[in-house]
């Protein structure tokens, strides 16, 4: 079964200064990865998705992430944050196998830029 | 405008009382499914739909139901709510398989006293 670990439940870190949001995953298969934001009293966007090809994947907002086989991890980097950029941020796969390719979630990450 | 759309945004209710979530998407999109989000655990599927009358059990479906009787409806069902079931509900749905990305609602806030 796939799973999906975020390691740092909540990042503060100064406007202007670079992020990198950690996200490791366990599966038996192919799959394929996804990193989410969630506003304050909002649903999920989707920032960017790995499915194949090259491994540096680049989303909105600035944000981009590398997917890496060996280490299993789809680590999220931003050079330079915004104060807009305070979000919660979810690591999620989805295994190419049956039963609705289903999306597991990592435990998500609250990023909170200060001044 | 692509919409999922949920129904109410808030709700406080006792235990034991019946409830319905609603869930509406104008994308026309095969595959819809239910999450909740607790602090800490994440978002953890309850239910999903590959299509019209097609439904199955994804992680925690306990004390839930759904139905899929239309395609754009995807209503989840609270028989007999507990005080565990206290948690923010979200609908999305998806076009064609995994690969694609998945489409959240605004989210169903849900207190059960």
């Amino acid at each position: 079964a796939q799973s999906v670990t975020q390691l740092d439940s909540q990042v503060p870190v100064f406007e202007e200064a670079p992020v990198e949001l950690r996200c490791n995953y366990s599966s038996s298969v192919s799959v394929y990865l996804f990193w989410y934001v969630q506003y304050p009293n909002q649903g999920l966007q989707l920032l960017l998705k790995y499915l194949s090809g090259s491994t540096l994947v680049k989303g909105i907002n600035g944000f981009e992430a590398e997917f890496n086989k060996s280490q299993t991890s789809f680590h999220l980097r931003k050079p330079s944050v915004h104060i807009s950029d305070t979000a919660e941020y979810f690591c999620a796969v989805s295994e190419l196998t049956g039963g609705g390719n289903k999306l597991t979630f990592g435990t998500g990450t609250q990023l909170k830029v200060e001044l | 405008e692509a919409q999922v759309t949920q129904n109410p945004r808030y709700l406080i209710t006792v235990t034991g009382k019946k409830l319905t979530v609603t869930c509406s998407q104008n994308m026309n999109h095969e595959y819809m499914s239910w999450y909740r989000q607790d602090p800490g655990l994440g978002l953890r599927q309850i239910y999903y739909s590959m299509n019209v009358e097609v439904t199955d059990k994804g992680d925690v479906p306990e004390g839930y139901k759904v139905s899929r009787k239309e395609k754009r409806n995807f209503p989840l069902i609270l028989e007999s709510p507990s005080p565990n079931q206290t948690s923010l509900y979200f609908c999305a749905t998806r076009q064609g398989q995994g690969n694609q990305p998945q489409h959240f609602g605004d989210g169903t806030r849900l207190s059960i006293l």
